[in-house]
């Protein structure tokens, strides 16, 4: 059974496009994230939800938005996309709510952007 | 703020031969902290955490990690390496809303 899913896995496009990518996790956690790893594999948190809520929203062009329709999913809208935006972007979900230190993230499996 | 930082973005170690991947944070007050792997186009599982308690944690897959308060470390160990075992190893802090900082990550080379 999968926890996280994320759709695509892979997405191309040109720049100056509008993309989206999907993230559900089946796991009942209240918490979820965004990451975006670069290509020398360090990974960022650029969002986090918590029961539809926005607690997490880290230095990122506002060309990025997050939508949560629901605490199982989270969404990551891309307008404009530049060429910089390449990257593997991981959704991740947490049982507990924010400032329990201790709880571990599940990840999907990531979705590679390649922005041409 | 708290921050992670992995010792050699590369270690390559024999297979049967002892697994050390180094991790030192940095942080005010007690840390959580917690040792990912990530296997190629996959995405993070988790190995270990550490929580207040016990210095030594046991983990997934043969890891075990050491928690050192006097010198800031929480390294990760192996005592002899297997193939499966190539991939790269991210060292992480938990902080206060809930996200996790991580390192720049370690890739494990194994040689046969």
């Amino acid at each position: 059974d999968t926890a996280v899913s994320q759709t695509p896995k892979y997405l191309v496009t040109q720049m100056g496009n509008d993309k989206s990518i999907k993230c559900e996790q089946n796991l009942g956690h209240d918490t979820m994230y965004w990451y975006k790893q670069d290509s020398k594999k360090f990974l960022k948190i650029m969002f986090s939800y918590n029961n539809k809520e926005l607690i997490i929203n880290e230095t990122v062009p506002n060309r990025f938005s997050p939508k949560s329709p629901d605490k199982a999913h989270l969404n990551l809208h891309i307008n404009s996309l530049e060429l910089g935006d390449s990257a593997v972007y991981f959704c991740a979900s947490s049982p507990r709510p924010p400032g329990s230190y201790n709880s571990p993230l599940h990840f999907g499996n990531g979705t590679r952007l390649t922005v041409t | 703020a708290q921050s992670v930082t992995q010792l050699g973005s590369h270690v390559s170690v024999s297979e049967g031969a002892l697994v050390l991947l180094r991790c030192n944070y940095s942080s005010s007050v007690p840390p959580y902290l917690f040792w990912y792997v990530q296997y190629p186009n996959q995405g993070l599982q988790l190995l270990l955490k550490y929580t207040t308690g016990a210095t030594l944690v046991k983990g997934i897959n043969g890891f075990e990690a050491e928690f050192k308060k006097s010198e800031t470390s929480f390294h990760l160990t192996k005592p002899s390496a297997h193939m499966s075992d190539a991939a790269e190893y991210f060292c992480a802090v938990s902080w206060g809303s809930g996200g996790l900082t991580f390192g720049k990550g370690t890739h494990l080379i194994i040689q046969p």
